[in-house]
């Protein structure tokens, strides 16, 4: 077991620009989840992808988007940032698409946008 | 739509005293309810979870929480805290969005622990 790795740990952006934050999961592990935690709150729901196809999504704008590869690893893309996207990006992966919620979770992306 | 509810924000205790975090939920339908840990800097570690059958649940590290339908709520308790309990804790329910799995967490309780 590799466990779930994130990257980068932490990212400076400016407002408008475009970021990507990597996910690589553990090997199996055909559902990933990511969430978004900002300072002092609890990890939203951003959306769900199983074997590759988005298969659920929470209460946020389609500048947020993903890709799901074959190898298991993940991107969250997020377009045109704002200063509200400023949070801690959590990867979450399991070995069944919502069977059991055993999710393991990554270390994170702090993503600052000035 | 599924909600929690952490009422405290922070709390402190001594080193060997015991824990009680409070968690109220709210779901329609019979919840999936979970307990995680995060330490500063890292991921979410799970400590339990209730999905059916006896309402008290063991976890790692000495935790255990009870599932009260009739209060909507799933206390963690710990009988003696030690220094290294000393972290951010979630209360999440799981619940289903299209074919997907979703926690909805609370917005945590911080413990501090006093030597």
């Amino acid at each position: 077991e590799t466990g779930v790795t994130q990257s980068p740990t932490h990212l400076i952006k400016t407002r408008g620009q475009q970021v990507t934050l990597r996910c690589s999961s553990q090997s199996g592990h055909n559902t990933v989840s990511w969430y978004q935690q900002a300072l002092g709150q609890g990890p939203q729901f951003i959306f769900q992808y199983y074997r590759e196809e988005e298969n659920g999504r929470g209460n946020f704008p389609p500048r947020f988007s993903g890709l799901q590869f074959p190898n298991y690893s993940s991107e969250l893309n997020v377009n045109a940032l704002e200063l509200d996207d400023s949070a801690l990006y959590l990867c979450a992966s399991s070995a069944r698409a919502g069977g059991d919620y055993g999710y393991t979770f990554g270390s994170g992306t702090r993503l600052t946008v000035v | 739509a599924q909600s929690v509810t952490q009422p405290d924000i922070h709390i402190t205790v001594s080193e060997g005293a015991s824990l009680e975090l409070r968690c109220n939920y709210s779901y329609g339908a019979t919840p999936y309810l979970f307990w995680y840990v995060q330490s500063p800097g890292q991921g979410l570690q799970l400590l339990l979870k209730y999905f059916s059958g006896d309402t008290l649940v063991q976890g790692i590290k000495g935790f255990e929480a009870e599932f009260k339908r009739s209060q909507s709520s799933f206390n963690l308790r710990k009988p003696s805290v030690h220094w290294s309990d000393a972290a951010e804790y979630f209360c999440a329910v799981g619940a289903r969005t299209g074919t997907a799995s979703k926690l909805t967490f609370g917005t945590g309780t911080r413990l501090q622990v006093t030597l």
